[in-house]
C-alpha cells in the first residue's frame, strides 16, 4: 500500500472553475501536510501547509485536512491557465522528519 | 530568499563511475534531503540529514551514500553508477521538522 496516494490525472477544469485535488495517507501518526506545485521542467514549490483539522485558506487556495479519514485536499478557486501544473501532496510522519510525497496530480486548466 | 543550489544541471556518466552530486543551502537550515524523481513514480526520498554528520535512510538508499560535513552542504554519492540510476535528482532543505522544504533546480543524470 502506498503511503501517500493521489490520482495522477490529468484533471481538466475550465478557466474560472474550482479545481479539487485529493490525497490520502496511511500513517495515522502523520503531523504535517503540504501541497507543492511543480511546473513542467521545474522544481516543486510550496503552495500550502496545514497541521490541524479543518480548512486553511490563502488567496484562491484552500487546504482541507481530515485526520480521522486520513485525507487532505486542495481547492483552487477561479482556476487560471497558469495553475496548470502537477500538484504534489506531501506528508511528514514526525520523528526524524521523514517526508513522503505522493506521485502528484496533473491539473490542466482549459482557457 | 532561500537559495538551494546544486552543482550541475546536467551530467552524463559511464556505468561503474563514481558520481558526486553536491547541494548547498544558504539559510542555515537544519534538514537536508536528496530525492530522485522518475515519471510515474514521483519524488522518492533517498537520504536525509537532520544535523551535521547525521544521516537517515529514506525509501530507496540502495546504491547511494551521503555526506554532510558542514551544515550548508549535503552530498549524494553514487559509488558505482548504473543505468537504473538515470534520473532527475533533487536536493531540498528545511529549517526544521514540519517546515517547508525548499528545492534546488535539480540535476538530470544520464548513466550510459
Amino acid at each position: 500500500q502506498k503511503e501517500v496516494e493521489q490520482n495522477s490525472g490529468p484533471l481538466s477544469v475550465p478557466e474560472g472553475a474550482i479545481a479539487s485535488l485529493n490525497c490520502t495517507y496511511s500513517d495515522r501518526g502523520s503531523q504535517s501536510f503540504f501541497w507543492y506545485r511543480q511546473y513542467s521542467g521545474k522544481s516543486p514549490e510550496l503552495i500550502m501547509s496545514i497541521y490541524s483539522n479543518g480548512d486553511k485558506e490563502d488567496g484562491r487556495f484552500t487546504a482541507q485536512l481530515n485526520k480521522a479519514s486520513q485525507y487532505v485536499s486542495l481547492l483552487i478557486r477561479d482556476s487560471q491557465p497558469s495553475d496548470s501544473a502537477t500538484y504534489l501532496c506531501a506528508v511528514e510522519a514526525g520523528g526524524y522528519q521523514k517526508v513522503t510525497f505522493g506521485t502528484g496530480t496533473k491539473l490542466q486548466v482549459i482557457p | 530568499d532561500v537559495k538551494v543550489t546544486q552543482s550541475s544541471r546536467y551530467l552524463v556518466k559511464r556505468t561503474g563511475e563514481k558520481v558526486f552530486l553536491e547541494c548547498v543551502q544558504d539559510m542555515d537550515h537544519e534538514n537536508m534531503f536528496w530525492y530522485r524523481q522518475d515519471p510515474g513514480l514521483g519524488l522518492r526520498l533517498i537520504y536525509f540529514s537532520y544535523d551535521v554528520k547525521m544521516k537517515e535512510k529514506g525509501d530507496i538508499p540502495e546504491g547511494y551514500s551521503v555526506s554532510r560535513e558542514k551544515k550548508e552542504r549535503f552530498s549524494l554519492i553514487l559509488e558505482s553508477a548504473s543505468t537504473n540510476q538515470t534520473s532527475m535528482y533533487l536536493c531540498a532543505s528545511s529549517l526544521s521538522g514540519g517546515e517547508t522544504q525548499y528545492f534546488g533546480p535539480g540535476t538530470r543524470l544520464l548513466v550510459l
